[in-house]
Protein backbone atom coordinates (compact mmCIF):
# COMPACT_ATOMS: atom_id res chain seq x y z
CA UNK A 1 0.00 0.00 0.00
CA UNK A 2 1.12 3.22 -0.76
CA UNK A 3 -1.14 5.13 1.89
CA UNK A 4 -1.68 8.57 0.74
CA UNK A 5 0.71 9.96 -2.23
CA UNK A 6 0.97 13.80 -2.83
CA UNK A 7 2.09 15.93 -6.03
CA UNK A 8 4.34 17.76 -6.51
CA UNK A 9 6.38 17.53 -3.78
CA UNK A 10 8.33 21.37 -4.43
CA UNK A 11 6.22 23.99 -6.25
CA UNK A 12 7.59 27.86 -6.80
CA UNK A 13 5.00 29.98 -8.19
CA UNK A 14 5.05 33.76 -8.90
CA UNK A 15 2.09 35.61 -7.39
CA UNK A 16 -0.51 35.22 -9.18
CA UNK A 17 -0.47 31.83 -11.01
CA UNK A 18 -2.53 29.41 -10.29
CA UNK A 19 -1.89 25.14 -9.36
CA UNK A 20 -3.43 22.12 -8.14
CA UNK A 21 -2.37 19.99 -5.64
CA UNK A 22 -2.95 16.43 -5.76
CA UNK A 23 -3.82 14.03 -2.99
CA UNK A 24 -4.72 10.12 -3.51
CA UNK A 25 -5.20 7.32 -0.79
CA UNK A 26 -5.70 4.08 -1.32
CA UNK A 27 -6.78 2.71 2.04
CA UNK A 28 -10.32 2.99 1.18
CA UNK A 29 -11.29 6.05 3.66
CA UNK A 30 -14.23 8.19 3.73
CA UNK A 31 -12.57 11.62 5.20
CA UNK A 32 -9.88 13.33 3.38
CA UNK A 33 -8.63 16.81 4.66
CA UNK A 34 -6.20 19.27 3.24
CA UNK A 35 -4.08 21.47 5.84
CA UNK A 36 -1.19 23.99 5.96
CA UNK A 37 1.51 24.03 8.10
CA UNK A 38 3.58 27.58 8.42
CA UNK A 39 7.10 27.69 10.45
CA UNK A 40 6.71 27.13 14.34
CA UNK A 41 2.86 26.41 13.96
CA UNK A 42 0.87 23.23 13.79
CA UNK A 43 -1.80 22.67 11.34
CA UNK A 44 -4.56 24.39 10.32
CA UNK A 45 -7.78 22.93 8.53
CA UNK A 46 -7.91 24.20 5.21
CA UNK A 47 -10.90 22.20 3.88
CA UNK A 48 -12.38 18.72 4.41
CA UNK A 49 -14.56 16.07 2.97
CA UNK A 50 -16.52 13.34 5.21
CA UNK A 51 -17.01 11.26 2.29
CA UNK A 52 -17.61 11.06 -1.82
CA UNK A 53 -19.57 14.44 -3.08
CA UNK A 54 -19.31 16.38 -0.18
CA UNK A 55 -16.73 19.18 1.15
CA UNK A 56 -16.64 21.61 3.97
CA UNK A 57 -14.56 24.54 4.80
CA UNK A 58 -12.34 24.49 7.47
CA UNK A 59 -10.21 27.34 9.63
CA UNK A 60 -8.52 28.72 6.96
CA UNK A 61 -10.04 28.50 3.19
CA UNK A 62 -10.03 31.55 1.80
CA UNK A 63 -7.70 31.54 -1.50
CA UNK A 64 -8.31 28.03 -2.13
CA UNK A 65 -11.07 25.91 -3.71
CA UNK A 66 -11.34 22.03 -3.63
CA UNK A 67 -12.35 18.81 -5.37
CA UNK A 68 -13.14 15.34 -4.01
CA UNK A 69 -13.08 13.50 -7.82
CA UNK A 70 -13.88 10.32 -6.53
CA UNK A 71 -13.54 8.30 -2.80
CA UNK A 72 -9.46 8.32 -3.97
CA UNK A 73 -8.68 11.91 -4.64
CA UNK A 74 -9.24 15.36 -3.32
CA UNK A 75 -7.65 17.75 -4.93
CA UNK A 76 -6.65 21.35 -3.48
CA UNK A 77 -6.47 24.63 -6.05
CA UNK A 78 -4.74 27.96 -6.04
CA UNK A 79 -6.65 30.16 -8.59
CA UNK A 80 -4.32 33.12 -7.62
CA UNK A 81 -1.07 32.35 -5.63
CA UNK A 82 -0.32 34.85 -3.01
CA UNK A 83 3.01 35.23 -1.05
CA UNK A 84 0.90 34.56 2.46
CA UNK A 85 0.38 30.92 0.97
CA UNK A 86 3.99 29.96 1.01
CA UNK A 87 3.46 27.12 3.42
CA UNK A 88 3.79 23.47 3.47
CA UNK A 89 0.85 21.35 2.43
CA UNK A 90 -0.50 18.23 3.76
CA UNK A 91 -3.20 15.87 2.78
CA UNK A 92 -4.51 13.61 5.13
CA UNK A 93 -7.15 10.78 5.01
CA UNK A 94 -9.09 8.56 7.79
CA UNK A 95 -11.83 5.88 8.01
CA UNK A 96 -14.85 7.01 10.04
CA UNK A 97 -16.27 6.45 13.47
CA UNK A 98 -16.71 6.98 16.81
CA UNK A 99 -14.52 7.63 18.18
CA UNK A 100 -11.98 9.22 15.30
CA UNK A 101 -9.70 7.00 13.91
CA UNK A 102 -5.96 8.37 13.43
CA UNK A 103 -5.27 10.47 10.28
CA UNK A 104 -2.89 9.20 7.99
CA UNK A 105 -0.80 11.93 6.23
CA UNK A 106 1.08 11.98 2.94
CA UNK A 107 4.45 13.70 2.83
CA UNK A 108 3.78 17.02 1.85
CA UNK A 109 4.00 19.63 -0.55
CA UNK A 110 6.47 22.43 -0.09
CA UNK A 111 5.42 25.59 -1.90
CA UNK A 112 6.86 28.86 -2.25
CA UNK A 113 5.14 32.11 -3.68
CA UNK A 114 7.14 34.82 -4.82
CA UNK B 1 -7.75 32.35 22.79
CA UNK B 2 -6.60 29.16 20.37
CA UNK B 3 -8.83 26.60 21.12
CA UNK B 4 -6.18 23.82 21.89
CA UNK B 5 -3.41 25.13 23.94
CA UNK B 6 0.54 23.54 24.29
CA UNK B 7 3.37 24.43 26.21
CA UNK B 8 5.09 26.47 24.08
CA UNK B 9 9.05 24.64 24.33
CA UNK B 10 11.52 23.91 23.15
CA UNK B 11 12.31 21.13 26.00
CA UNK B 12 16.21 20.29 25.90
CA UNK B 13 16.71 17.25 28.29
CA UNK B 14 19.59 14.97 28.40
CA UNK B 15 18.59 10.95 28.18
CA UNK B 16 17.16 9.17 30.55
CA UNK B 17 15.33 12.25 31.90
CA UNK B 18 11.30 12.36 32.22
CA UNK B 19 9.76 14.85 30.90
CA UNK B 20 6.01 15.87 30.48
CA UNK B 21 4.05 17.77 28.11
CA UNK B 22 0.88 19.86 28.60
CA UNK B 23 -2.13 20.51 26.35
CA UNK B 24 -5.27 22.57 27.14
CA UNK B 25 -8.60 23.00 24.93
CA UNK B 26 -11.73 25.12 25.16
CA UNK B 27 -14.34 23.27 23.17
CA UNK B 28 -16.21 20.84 26.06
CA UNK B 29 -17.70 19.55 23.13
CA UNK B 30 -14.73 17.56 21.97
CA UNK B 31 -14.76 13.76 22.02
CA UNK B 32 -11.58 12.61 20.86
CA UNK B 33 -7.72 13.42 21.42
CA UNK B 34 -4.08 12.22 20.26
CA UNK B 35 -0.48 12.83 20.10
CA UNK B 36 0.93 12.95 17.27
CA UNK B 37 5.02 12.97 16.20
CA UNK B 38 6.22 14.78 13.57
CA UNK B 39 9.91 15.05 12.97
CA UNK B 40 11.60 17.65 10.98
CA UNK B 41 9.75 18.85 7.75
CA UNK B 42 8.30 15.23 7.72
CA UNK B 43 4.47 14.58 8.01
CA UNK B 44 2.69 13.93 11.49
CA UNK B 45 2.38 10.42 12.22
CA UNK B 46 -0.06 9.13 15.70
CA UNK B 47 1.89 8.52 18.58
CA UNK B 48 -0.84 7.29 20.77
CA UNK B 49 -4.60 8.25 21.09
CA UNK B 50 -5.67 9.51 24.43
CA UNK B 51 -8.59 7.56 26.94
CA UNK B 52 -10.67 9.36 29.60
CA UNK B 53 -8.80 6.38 31.17
CA UNK B 54 -5.31 6.70 30.50
CA UNK B 55 -3.36 4.78 28.83
CA UNK B 56 0.48 3.75 28.73
CA UNK B 57 2.43 2.76 25.33
CA UNK B 58 5.94 1.39 26.47
CA UNK B 59 7.91 4.51 27.82
CA UNK B 60 5.07 6.32 26.72
CA UNK B 61 1.81 7.97 29.06
CA UNK B 62 -1.34 10.10 28.12
CA UNK B 63 -3.64 11.36 30.06
CA UNK B 64 -7.10 12.95 29.78
CA UNK B 65 -8.92 14.80 32.63
CA UNK B 66 -11.92 16.25 31.01
CA UNK B 67 -13.18 17.82 33.74
CA UNK B 68 -10.20 20.48 33.38
CA UNK B 69 -9.90 19.90 29.61
CA UNK B 70 -6.58 18.97 29.85
CA UNK B 71 -4.20 16.33 28.17
CA UNK B 72 -0.58 15.21 29.15
CA UNK B 73 2.37 13.40 27.85
CA UNK B 74 4.50 11.80 29.84
CA UNK B 75 8.22 10.44 28.20
CA UNK B 76 10.04 8.44 30.60
CA UNK B 77 13.81 7.48 29.77
CA UNK B 78 13.94 9.39 27.13
CA UNK B 79 16.10 8.72 24.11
CA UNK B 80 17.79 10.53 21.28
CA UNK B 81 15.42 9.56 18.60
CA UNK B 82 12.53 10.93 21.11
CA UNK B 83 13.92 14.12 19.77
CA UNK B 84 10.95 15.77 17.50
CA UNK B 85 7.67 17.93 17.64
CA UNK B 86 5.22 16.60 19.58
CA UNK B 87 1.63 17.59 18.47
CA UNK B 88 -1.43 17.78 20.91
CA UNK B 89 -4.96 17.29 18.76
CA UNK B 90 -8.39 17.21 19.94
CA UNK B 91 -11.56 16.10 17.48
CA UNK B 92 -14.67 17.77 17.56
CA UNK B 93 -16.36 14.15 16.10
CA UNK B 94 -19.76 15.78 15.09
CA UNK B 95 -18.10 18.23 13.17
CA UNK B 96 -15.59 15.54 11.29
CA UNK B 97 -12.87 17.97 11.92
CA UNK B 98 -9.36 17.99 13.70
CA UNK B 99 -7.78 21.17 15.32
CA UNK B 100 -4.09 20.86 16.10
CA UNK B 101 -1.79 22.34 18.71
CA UNK B 102 1.50 24.31 17.94
CA UNK B 103 3.33 21.71 18.88
CA UNK B 104 6.36 20.95 21.14
CA UNK B 105 9.78 20.68 20.44
CA UNK B 106 11.98 18.09 21.90
CA UNK B 107 15.74 17.53 21.97
CA UNK B 108 17.33 14.64 23.99
CA UNK B 109 21.13 15.41 24.55
CA UNK B 110 23.49 12.86 24.84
Amino acid sequence: NAGVTQTPKFQVLKTGQSMTLQCAQDMNHNSMYWYRQDPGMGLRLIYYSASEGTTDKGEVPNGYNVSRLNKREFSLRLESAAPSQTSVYFCASRDTGEPSYEQYFGPGTRLTVT
Amino acid sequence: RKEVEQDPGPFNVPEGATVAFNCTYSNSASQSFFWYRQDCRKEPKLLMSVYSSGNEDGRFTAQLNRASQYISLLIRDSKLSDSATYLCVVDNTNAGKSTFGDGTTLTVKP
